[in-house]
């Protein structure tokens, strides 16, 4: 079958780094993408991996390695506002090449 | 309008009614995706359209039917709405089936 693994939850103080792992198995792979979530909000889009390596978007960086089926996100200088969900998703063939969310990482910063 | 919009915002439904949950997006976005969200379940897709005039079943289509009559609109209907239909209902547009998904403000539904 076709799964992805997150931690359910991760807590840290501001101004810390956490890093958000993701390992999927899947047949095919077409890209990984990483979408944050607000209680009561709507996913938005965070950043996306279809080579192998690093992407850096400000504060929050993504990582994927194909030969080992995993990526994490990584988020530095933890802000309050940074408290939400955080989904990985992958698109694979076997999907009729739709995105396979994961269950999401909640993110707790605290003072 | 200005990206994805979903109406109405919440509903609370007797078990047997009929629902028809909107979507318009602006962004003339040719894919279109309706998404189901439950507590320890994550996004689960239910439909999808590539394209105006196609649509696809994704992981949980029973119960749901859509159609997607041009570009900008996809509806949602629960022909026979039940309590496990309870959820919240989020609507996502890209520009095409590979990119980046753009999702509405959802719908929370409650089925009894």
């Amino acid at each position: 079958g076709q799964s992805l693994e997150q931690p359910s939850e991760v807590t840290a103080v501001e101004g810390a780094i956490v890093q958000i792992n993701c390992t999927y198995q899947t047949s095919g792979f077409y890209g990984l993408s990483w979408y944050q979530q607000h209680d009561g909000g709507a996913p938005t889009f965070l950043s996306y991996n279809g080579l192998d390596g690093l992407e850096e978007t400000g504060r929050f960086s993504s990582f994927l390695s194909r030969s080992d089926s995993y990526g994490y996100l990584l988020l530095q200088e933890l802000q309050m506002k940074d408290s939400a969900s955080y989904f990985c998703a992958v698109r694979s063939a076997g999907n009729n090449r739709k995105l396979i969310w994961g269950l999401g990482t909640s993110l707790a910063v605290n003072p | 309008i200005a990206g994805i919009t979903q109406a109405p915002t919440s509903q609370i439904l007797a078990a047997g009614r009929r629902m028809t949950l909107r979507c318009t997006q602006d962004m003339r976005h040719n894919a279109m995706y309706w998404y189901r969200q439950d507590l320890g379940l994550g996004l689960r897709l239910i439909h999808y359209s590539n394209t105006a005039g196609t649509t696809g079943k994704g992981e949980v289509p029973d119960g749901y039917s859509v159609s997607r009559a041009n570009t900008d609109d996809f509806p949602l209907t629960l022909a026979s709405a039940v309590p496990s239909q309870t959820s919240v209902y989020f609507c996502a547009s890209s520009e095409t089936e590979t990119d980046t998904q753009y999702f509405g403000p959802g719908t929370r539904l409650t089925v009894l």
